[in-house]
């Protein structure tokens, strides 16, 4: 399979707790991007990677959210203390170009 | 004022009907425009770019007024597997290749 993988592809977790989320991308893209997407929304961007950096944050990415793509390969995400309003699904896609695009199949965060 | 905008519907259409949704957007500097189709608890894939004046695949039609800053996307006999929501996608301007999603329009075919 040479798509993008995301994992767990669920994730249930108490107020509080701790997630991490784990993208690998397509290997020959070099761009890989973190989104979010709740209920009736369209997907909304996080932060983005051009290889093992991390070029830009939105302001929605809050101080309890940490992103990594360690050696430009796969890239986690990280969520410290969640809160109610953390669930949503997380996508990761990778690309090489605007419309070379691939989404992962997502991770779907509930937070009781 | 939302940067891309579309009308969340749901339409509800029966199969082999025609169907049309529109989408604005806010930056009159855009040059590129996408839609995506989502399937419900699925990811986004791409459908349809729409560059110039528009787009053409199958039963697809994309179209683009620049001067209305609308973007349309119609469906030509419908199918039920046409069943779900079209997302319109404008890029950022700037060498990111981040994407704008709209908030996406349900469609439901029924037989």
């Amino acid at each position: 399979d040479t798509g993008v993988s995301q994992n767990p592809r669920h994730k249930i977790t108490k107020r509080g707790q701790n997630v991490t989320f784990r993208c690998d991308p397509i290997s020959e893209h070099n761009r890989l991007y973190w989104y979010r997407q709740t209920l009736g929304q369209g997907p909304e961007f996080l932060t983005y990677f051009q290889n093992e950096a991390q070029l830009e944050k939105s302001r929605l990415l809050s101080d309890r959210f940490s992103a990594e793509r360690p050696k430009g390969s796969f890239s986690t995400l990280e969520i410290q203390r969640t809160e109610q309003g953390d669930s949503a699904m997380y996508l990761c896609a990778s690309s090489g170009t605007v419309k070379g695009y691939t989404f992962g199949s997502g991770t779907r965060l509930t937070v009781v | 004022r939302k940067e891309v905008e579309q009308d969340p519907g749901p339409f509800n259409v029966p199969e082999g009907a025609t169907v049309a949704f529109n989408c604005t957007y806010s930056n009159s500097a855009s040059q590129s425009f996408f839609w995506y189709r989502q399937d419900c608890r699925k990811e986004p894939k791409l459908l349809m770019s729409v560059y110039s004046s528009g787009n053409e695949d199958g039963r697809f039609t994309a179209q683009l007024n620049r001067a209305s800053q609308y973007i349309s996307l119609l469906i030509r006999d419908s199918k039920l597997s046409d069943s779900a929501t079209y997302l319109c996608v404008v890029p950022w301007m700037d060498s990111s290749y981040k994407l704008i999603f709209g908030s996406g329009t349900r469609l439901l075919v029924r037989p």
